[in-house]
């Protein structure tokens, strides 16, 4: 059964940068596993920011940004935000399905 | 303006039967892939199925195969999701979403509903 792991939580400082990684127990993320990034706050559903790595749609904050990093698809918040306290999740493809990180819990404090 | 309304979440006792509808508006569904997603009290996103834009090609996680059936009807922008054999941790908020591109997964999603199984 395919594990895609994320970073519980993380805390960072209003204005400062932080980094979300998401890595698979099948090896390396590569492109090929399309990444996908999502935010989700308390009793919200989902909201889409990234997909196929390092896609924005047309309503992701410029602040946002997706790429691979050392083996993993990572997501990286420049200038971060108060409101961008939540949780957020990754998803790779394994073809023909999908499967979801745990999520990160980020805080900014 | 483009709207996901999910309907049919209930209270149903293990072993039995509920079907979820998604209700699609605002776009031209029929272009489009459409995926379930559900979330257990608490806890994370779980992948659970998709579907192609005719409704030819349908995947499954593992835990749902022969038990879930993913359906569409285009003429009537809607998505199903006929959940047999049900088990308690089946239990969450189940999302519909569509894929507005290649490979990104869920663009737009609807507010869920929710499917307690339970004796």
């Amino acid at each position: 059964q395919t594990v895609v792991t994320q970073e519980p939580s993380l805390t960072v400082s209003p204005g400062g940068t932080v980094t979300l990684t998401c890595s698979s127990s099948t090896g390396a993320v590569t492109s090929a596993s399309h990444p996908n990034w999502f935010q989700q706050k308390p009793g919200q559903a989902p909201w889409a920011l990234i997909y196929s790595t390092t896609n924005k749609y047309s309503w992701t904050p410029a602040r946002f940004s997706g790429h691979l990093l050392g083996g993993k698809a990572a997501l990286t918040l420049s200038g971060v935000q108060p409101e961008d306290e939540a949780e957020y999740y990754c998803l790779l493809h394994y073809f023909p399905t999908w499967v979801f990180g745990g999520g990160t819990n980020l805080t900014v404090l | 303006e483009v709207q996901l309304v999910e309907s049919g979440g209930d209270l149903v006792q293990p072993g039995g039967s509920l079907r979820l509808a998604c209700a699609a508006s605002g776009f031209t569904f029929s272009n489009y892939w459409v995926t379930w997603v559900r979330q257990a009290p608490g806890k994370g996103l779980e992948w659970v199925a998709n579907m192609n834009q005719d409704g030819s090609v349908t995947n499954y996680m593992d835990s749902v195969k022969g038990r879930f059936t993913i359906s569409r009807d285009n003429a009537k922008n809607s998505l199903y999701l006929q959940m047999n054999s049900l088990r308690a941790d089946d239990t969450a908020v189940y999302y519909c979403a569509r894929a507005i591109y290649d490979f990104g997964e869920g663009g737009d999603w609807g507010q869920g509903t929710l499917v307690t199984v339970s004796s």
